[in-house]
């Protein structure tokens, strides 16, 4: 069974805390991605990761960065959290061939920014 | 832009009515189609995907969707609804040539027991 998983449900940070989302995939797949999910905007693309140590901005990359130091691993971090990045963040793999294109996400994590 | 339109932000129905959530696409050229699902409290989940051949496409627990090139569309479709349907459903593009999905704003749907 093909797992993506978050390291935590729900997270709450103060205004100008660095904070770090963490992500890990036990499928091999390439490709990674990370979204954040707010109400009536739908999942806006921050980055993506298409190997290790490589990444391209998505449409919403400011005020983000990310690592991707192992396969299995794909971090994002916010460097000085602000109220503004109070939102749902779900990562998600997909194999790099996948013919399908077939994305699976983790459970998401709920972050609060005081 | 490249863009998707989801019409209904919210719909409520009543267990065993017909349900058919609407899905635009800006014109772009060739795409592939997807419906992601969102149950309570779980991860978003494929739902059915359109690539190629028979625009009408059969997902899981009874779901279908359609293909209409000449609208644009991607409605889903399913005959009768159950209370366990409730859910937030996505529908998303991928334009060929491009690696990445555009979602739609997702509607929320409540099926009443």
């Amino acid at each position: 069974d093909v797992k993506v998983t978050q390291s935590s449900r729900y997270l709450v940070k103060r205004t100008g805390e660095k904070v770090f989302l963490e992500c890990v995939q036990d499928m091999d797949h390439e490709n990674m991605f990370w979204y954040r999910q707010d109400p009536g905007l739908g999942l806006r693309l921050i980055y993506f990761s298409y190997d290790v140590k490589m990444k391209e901005k998505g449409d919403i990359p400011e005020g983000y960065s990310v690592s991707r130091e192992k396969k299995e691993r794909f971090s994002l971090i916010l460097e000085s959290a602000s109220t503004n990045q109070t939102s749902m963040y779900l990562c998600a793999s997909r194999r790099r061939d996948s013919r399908s294109y077939e994305q699976y996400f983790g459970p998401g994590t709920r972050l609060t920014v005081t | 832009a490249q863009s998707v339109s989801q019409h209904n932000h919210h719909v409520i129905l009543s267990e065993a009515a017909s349900l058919e959530l609407g899905c635009n696409y800006s014109y772009g050229g060739t795409v592939n189609l997807f419906w992601y699902v969102q149950y309570p409290g779980q991860h978003l989940q494929l739902l059915l995907k359109y690539f190629s051949g028979d625009p009408l496409v059969k997902g899981i627990k009874g779901f279908e969707a359609e293909f209409i090139k000449s609208k644009f569309s991607f409605n889903l479709r399913k005959p009768s609804v159950q209370w366990s349907d409730t859910a937030e459903y996505f529908c998303a593009v991928i334009y060929s040539g491009t690696y990445k999905y555009i979602f739609g704003t997702g509607t929320r749907l409540k099926v009443l027991a």
